[in-house]
């Protein structure tokens, strides 16, 4: 059974459209992660959660904004997508120990049109 | 610099052959190191941890050089399930965040 879900598995939406990316965990785990992948790149973490404390990167645009409303769910904002912000959103959780692997969901393939 | 940077290939060998491929990383801080596999439009899995000593998982071999700063990852006998894109993960001690590396594009050929 998947232990970390996103939903939808494809989103299409128009250029400056507000979108919502949703991720769910059975998990439990305490830290959760928000990476963006473009095409031949690597995932580039846009921000995450331990337990309800943010940590933004600093190089994360304000477009995008996320929420935590408990241990389960984390969801990403993108409030004007522009044609660049095309790319696979992959969401991921994480114990903090420092050795356990990240979990990943199966991402979210976004076309911003 | 990057903090971590891997060939990005593509490395394209025939069925049976032996591939390696290393991963830098510039924080001498790092603690923890992973190789994950990703197919095309899929998400990354886990392939194996890299302990220090270096470890051994079937046909896949990873070790971590601190000196050097390198891991590297070793695949035996390639199968042609093996084409995927290997990515070299990183956590600096005491951090959160993981750095992926852009990942090296592997394709095994019959």
């Amino acid at each position: 059974d998947a232990m970390v879900i996103q939903n939808p598995r494809y989103q299409v939406t128009q250029f400056g459209k507000p979108v919502t990316l949703s991720c769910s965990q059975t998990l439990n785990h305490n830290v959760m992660y928000w990476y963006q992948q473009k095409s031949s790149q690597a995932p580039k973490l846009l921000f995450h959660y331990y337990d309800k404390d943010f940590n933004n990167e600093a190089d994360t645009p304000d477009n995008f904004q996320s929420r935590r409303p408990n241990t389960s769910f984390c969801f990403l904002d993108i409030r004007s997508p522009g044609l660049g912000d095309t790319a696979m959103y992959l969401c991921a959780t994480r114990n903090p120990d420092g050795k356990e692997k990240l979990f990943f969901g199966s991402g979210t393939q976004l076309s911003v049109l | 610099r990057k903090e971590v940077e891997q060939d990005p290939g593509p490395f394209n060998v025939p069925e049976g052959a032996t591939v390696a491929f290393n991963c830098t990383y510039s924080n001498s801080a790092s603690q923890s190191f992973f190789w994950y596999r990703q197919d095309c439009r899929k998400e990354p899995k886990l392939l194996m941890s890299v302990y220090s000593s270096g470890n051994e998982d079937g046909r896949f071999t990873a070790q971590l050089n601190r000196a050097s700063q390198y891991i590297s990852l070793l695949i035996r006998d390639s199968k042609l399930s093996d084409s995927a894109t290997y990515l070299c993960v990183v956590i600096a001690q005491g951090a959160q965040k993981l750095v992926f590396g852009q990942g090296t594009r592997l394709t095994i050929n019959p």
